[in-house]
């Protein structure tokens, strides 16, 4: 167990939907990462979030944003949902703001499937 | 930007034995850090060996080590005596903390199947 919590395991929604994707890091860690895996695209780094601030900007549709609140969880928001954004979404956590020793923990991940 | 080749998409081989798995990358900096990830069909990621790029001696953790060839920009795992418990996706990864983007840069993957 990583100790990085993600609710909920499985989604499956409509095209042109709205969800929310949550993500609790392990116990003092303050940087908070998400990420895309897709079969075609692979695991993509979508954004980092540094106690409660925006640090990192991967490959993040517009469509897409998430924020860290101040007890340091954080939720990934998508709307106008295509089927195109069916896929593994990880949140994956850091002690500091720079990944300085290299290891992030990760979540088990969010399956979401757009129908 | 860098990039991260898995040019194996899926292999197998029969349990006990030894098996690499390999990955270049592409940068043109010279302090990074390398490393490579498992994700078994419970799909959580984990970590399995890390690699400092100014470290020339190759990493060690149990029965995984890597070769790590820094001139040719090339990071092999090795998994000696593998189990079963190994079959796993494999992901090898890099990191430059100088970069705007704060995250890791993945491989494809290496669909590892150990045989009984």
């Amino acid at each position: 167990d990583s100790g990085v919590t993600q609710t909920p395991k499985h989604l499956i929604t409509a095209t042109g939907q709205r969800v929310t994707l949550r993500c609790s890091p392990r116990s003092g860690d303050l940087s908070v990462y998400w990420y895309q895996q897709s079969l075609d695209q692979g695991l993509q780094f979508l954004i980092q979030y540094y106690n409660g601030e925006e640090r990192a900007k991967g490959n993040i549709l517009e469509r897409f944003s998430a924020q860290q609140f101040p007890d340091l969880h954080s939720e990934l928001n998508l709307s106008s949902l295509e089927l195109g954004d069916s896929a593994l979404y990880f949140c994956a956590s850091s002690a500091g703001h720079r990944m300085n020793t290299g290891e992030l923990f990760f979540g088990e991940g969010s399956r979401l499937t757009v129908l | 930007a860098q990039t991260v080749t898995q040019s194996q998409p899926e292999m197998s081989v029969q349990e006990a034995e030894t098996v690499t798995l390999s990955c270049t990358y592409d940068t043109s900096e010279s302090n990074y850090y390398l490393f490579w990830y498992k994700q078994p069909p419970s799909r959580q990621m984990i970590l399995v060996i890390r690699q400092e790029a100014y470290k020339q001696q190759n990493a060690t953790e149990n029965r995984f080590s890597v070769n790590f060839q820094k001139a040719a920009k090339s990071f092999s795992l090795k998994i000696s005596d593998s189990q079963l418990g190994d079959t796993a996706m494999y992901f090898c990864a890099f990191y430059y903390s100088g970069g705007g983007a704060d995250g890791l840069t993945f491989g494809k993957g290496t669909h590892l199947i150990i045989q009984p």
